[in-house]
């Protein structure tokens, strides 16, 4: 099993391009989600996916677009980068599970991270 | 609403010494809490988890965190540091809503030889 992917590793972009971010999972878990990473911010969830077909803004969407394209795959979007956009960006996927009256899940399993400059 | 806090920016220990990373929690049901590890250059990697069973919690390279409801604590400790022990330790806790995280800014351990 490879666990959580992502591509590209390393992207550089001008201001005002656009790219995708590809993110896919061999693990049959229900749910992913989008983290960037900045210095001294922790990870700060971009857009998740509690299931296939269903996606939900985080703590900083505003410049993102997300698509659950199936269940293996994850995908994020910055329709025009900016600077501010510079970051790290994980991609993870749990295995969501409900159990009694709350919902119930095991660990989240990160990729190995894409780091974006935007210039 | 849910929060996570690390006290600590920054953390350096001698090889052999006490290891111990503080994250306190704020939450309004009972949670679920996590300790990351980062790499330089990778992805977080799971180093233990409460989820109400026991509240001493072992986890992988001889870390164990101690759920104290009390303190509305989580800290992270290892009895005797490792030069491989030096890298990022995250604290997370669980949000009802989909299953999502909130982590801590995060703690950066060194270990001087």
């Amino acid at each position: 099993n490879a666990g959580v992917t992502q591509t590209p590793k390393f992207q550089v972009l001008k201001t005002g391009q656009s790219m995708t971010l590809q993110c896919a999972q061999d693990m049959n878990h229900n749910s992913m989600y989008w983290y960037r990473q900045d210095p001294g911010m922790g990870l700060r969830l971009i857009y998740y996916s509690a299931s296939e077909g269903t996606t939900d803004k985080g703590e900083v969407p505003n410049g993102y677009n997300v698509s659950r394209l199936n269940k293996r795959e994850f995908s994020l979007r910055l329709e025009s980068a900016a600077p501010s956009q510079t970051s790290v960006y994980f991609c993870a996927s749990s295995a969501l599970t409900r159990r009694y009256y709350r919902d119930s899940y095991n660990e989240q399993f990160f990729g190995p991270g894409t780091r974006l400059t935007v210039l | 609403a849910q929060s996570v806090t690390q006290l600590g920016s920054h953390v350096s220990v001698s090889e052999g010494a006490l290891v111990l990373l503080r994250c306190n929690y704020s939450s309004s049901v009972p949670p679920y809490l996590f300790w990351y590890v980062q790499y330089p250059n990778q992805g977080l990697q799971l180093l233990l988890k409460y989820t109400s069973a026991a509240t001493l919690v072992k986890g992988i390279n001889g870390f164990e965190a101690e759920f104290k409801k009390s303190e509305t604590s989580f800290h992270l400790t290892k009895p005797s540091a490792h030069m491989s022990d030096a890298a990022e330790y995250f604290c997370a806790v669980s949000n009802n809503q989909g299953g999502k995280l909130i982590f801590g800014q995060g703690t950066e351990l060194s270990v001087k030889p």
